[in-house]
């Protein structure tokens, strides 16, 4: 089955701190993969896209990798700061049927 | 200003009363799909359309129906609303062919006693 994990589920850090978000998918076969923002009671704001022939893209502080062999991407968030506390989610376009799949979200706390 | 726009985005109905919820986009996407978000089980897709005339099931289609008859719009439809459709409901859009990202709506909370 054709899945998306985000682990861990919450983080808190102190501002300033890097962050490291981690997002894993049971099948190498993606369109593309997706990574959103989603603040309590709201809609969702896209981050990054990354295209399955691409390696990593960048954005201000955010920078998002993916290696489809292992079914990892990474989101990497510098310097954090408070206004970052939000949910952040991972989403996958599977090639075979153009289906989208969500992470469950990992929530993060950046503590002034 | 490029948008997607769900209506309505707050709704309290009982149970077995059809009911529709309307997305609209003004970005001549080709590819909308409908997810509902739920505690716990995250977001999951209910349904997607790829191009005028063509939809297809996501993973949680049941007690849904869709139709894609112009590109703008998508409705998603309840013909007999239950409880357990009590969730928080969002329309999507996107541009195939060229990788573009997902735009969504604003959501719409529909409540089913």
């Amino acid at each position: 089955k054709q899945e998306v994990t985000q682990i861990p589920a919450a983080l808190s850090v102190p501002e300033g701190e890097n962050l490291v978000l981690n997002c894993s998918f049971t099948d190498s076969a993606i369109y593309n993969l997706q990574w959103f923002r989603q603040d309590p009671g709201k809609g969702l704001t896209s981050l990054l896209l990354i295209q399955s022939s691409q390696r990593e893209q960048t954005s201000g502080r955010l920078n998002a990798s993916l290696d489809k062999s292992s079914g990892r991407s990474t989101l990497y968030i510098a310097a954090s700061q408070p206004g970052d506390s939000a949910t952040y989610l991972c989403a996958v376009i599977w090639s075979n049927d153009y289906k989208l799949s969500f992470g469950a979200g990992t929530t993060v706390t950046v503590r002034a | 200003e490029a948008q997607v726009t769900q209506n309505p985005r707050y709704l309290i109905t009982v149970t077995g009363k059809k009911l529709t919820v309307t997305c609209s986009q003004n970005m001549n996407h080709e590819y909308m799909s409908w997810y509902r978000q739920d505690p716990g089980l995250g977001l999951r897709q209910i349904y997607y359309s790829m191009n005028v005339e063509v939809t297809d099931k996501g993973d949680v289609p049941e007690g849904y129906k869709v139709s894609r008859k112009e590109k703008r719009n998508f409705p998603l439809i309840l013909e007999s609303p239950s409880p357990n459709q009590t969730s928080l409901y969002f329309c999507a859009s996107s541009q195939t062919g060229d990788n573009q990202p997902q735009h969504f709506g604003d959501g719409t909370r529909l409540s089913i006693l």
